[in-house]
Parts: structure tokens; C-alpha cells; sequence
């Protein structure tokens, strides 16, 4: 079965500083997907960024980027440059088996930056 | 562009009415869509897949003929909750697939919250 896993429930960051949100995933299929969510407080779930498993780099895009070490099996979002606008709930998740096109979800972790 | 729309946004409603919410991909063919529910702080919960033509797949544990799911158009799903109680408020999300652009990626609809008195 496949599980995602976010063990920081909160987090603080100061402003204009950088932070890692945590995840890491379980799962034994060869290929699959990567991906982090935003959801501030007006409910909406924002699409940050993608990670094939396949996928030889780390993504990017922004300030976003995507630390993926698949031997440890870990996903962890890196933000840089931290703003106000970024307090917000982050998910983590994992496309599921057999490209159902399926997501599960991790806990998410609440980030809250510090002006 | 993947801009997907729900509606209505926010309903309340007495208890044992039923309740439809509406999610529409708006610039792309959405073959699948997926409806979520999401409780106070809590994480997303998967209710079902919604195929275009065909009937929904539920996930475990939750109720086919509470939750009706329709999916009659490549851009249109329905989740109709019926006879509904209070125990069903919560924050309904719906997401859609666009495989045109040869990712996994799910664009989310910005959700509807539904208070049942």
C-alpha cells in the first residue's frame, strides 16, 4: 500500500529566509508521482509542483524547488526567500498505483512566516 | 490555463435535503474528475473517481447512494449529497486530471463548504 508521510505539523520561518517542509512516501511501485499543494486559509488547493520518479533532476519552479533523494524514499519542498504569502497549509502527495490518477495525501504541514 | 470551477461555493441547508455541487474543467477535457472531502485541519479524503460515461468508483467506506456522482460531459461532474445530516458538513473538493499536458498533475476546484443545520 502506498503512504505519505509529513511529520512537521507546524512550522514557523522567518521572512525572506529559506524552509523545508518534509515528506516522505512509501510505496512499491516503480514509477510514480510526486507533487505539493498549497491550501491557505480561503480552502483552495494550489498546485506548486511536480516530481516524476523517473525524473533524473530535481524540479523547480520559483521559488519552489523539490529535494527528492528516491533512496530514502523523501519529497521534501524547499521554499526560498520565504513571504508573508506564503503562511499557508502545504500537502504533500503521491499519484497512486496503476495510473488511476488517484492522489493520497499526507497530513500537511501548517507554515507560518514571520515578518 | 487548467482552470477548474465549483459551484456553488458555500450552501447551508436543512437536514434531509440534498445538496449538488457542480465541477467544471473550464479550458480542458477532464475524462476523470475526483471529489474529496476535507474536515477542520484535517488532510484531503478521497470519496470517489468520476468517469466521463461511466459510473463513479468509490473509495472504502463511503456511502454510493449518500454521495451520487455524475459525470455526463469531458467537463462537467456533479456530486449530489443526499438526504443530508449535519455529520456530512464539511469542505467538498473536486479535482480534474488533464492528461494533455503528459502529467499526472490534478488541478483542484476551490471547494465548496457545505453546512447541514
Amino acid at each position: 500500500a502506498q503512504k505519505i508521510t509529513q511529520t512537521q505539523p507546524g512550522m514557523f520561518v522567518q521572512e525572506k529566509e529559506a524552509v523545508t517542509l518534509d515528506c516522505t512516501y512509501d510505496t512499491s511501485d516503480p514509477s510514480y508521482g510526486l507533487f505539493w499543494y498549497k491550501q491557505p486559509s480561503s480552502g483552495e488547493m494550489i498546485f506548486l509542483i511536480y516530481q516524476g520518479s523517473y525524473d533524473q533532476q530535481n524540479a523547480t519552479e520559483g521559488r519552489y524547488s523539490l529535494n527528492f533523494q528516491k533512496a530514502r524514499k523523501s519529497a521534501n519542498l524547499v521554499i526560498s526567500a520565504s513571504q508573508l504569502g506564503d503562511s499557508a497549509m502545504y500537502f504533500c502527495a503521491m499519484g497512486g498505483s496503476g495510473n488511476t490518477g488517484k492522489l493520497i495525501f499526507g497530513q500537511g504541514t501548517t507554515l507560518q512566516v514571520k515578518p | 490555463g487548467a482552470v477548474v470551477s465549483q459551484h456553488p461555493s458555500r450552501v447551508i441547508c436543512k437536514s434531509g435535503t440534498s445538496v449538488k455541487i457542480e465541477c467544471r474543467s473550464l479550458d480542458f477535457q477532464a475524462t476523470t474528475m475526483f471529489w474529496y472531502r476535507q474536515f477542520p485541519k484535517q488532510s484531503l479524503m478521497l470519496m470517489a473517481t468520476s468517469n466521463e460515461g461511466s459510473k463513479a468508483t468509490y473509495e472504502q467506506g463511503v456511502e454510493k447512494d449518500k454521495f451520487l456522482i455524475n459525470h455526463a460531459s469531458l467537463t462537467l461532474s456533479t456530486l449530489t449529497v443526499t438526504s443530508a445530516h449535519p455529520e456530512d458538513s464539511s469542505f467538498y473538493i473536486c479535482s480534474a486530471q488533464d492528461r494533455g499536458r503528459g502529467q499526472e498533475t490534478q488541478y483542484f476546484g476551490p471547494g465548496t463548504r457545505l453546512l447541514v443545520l
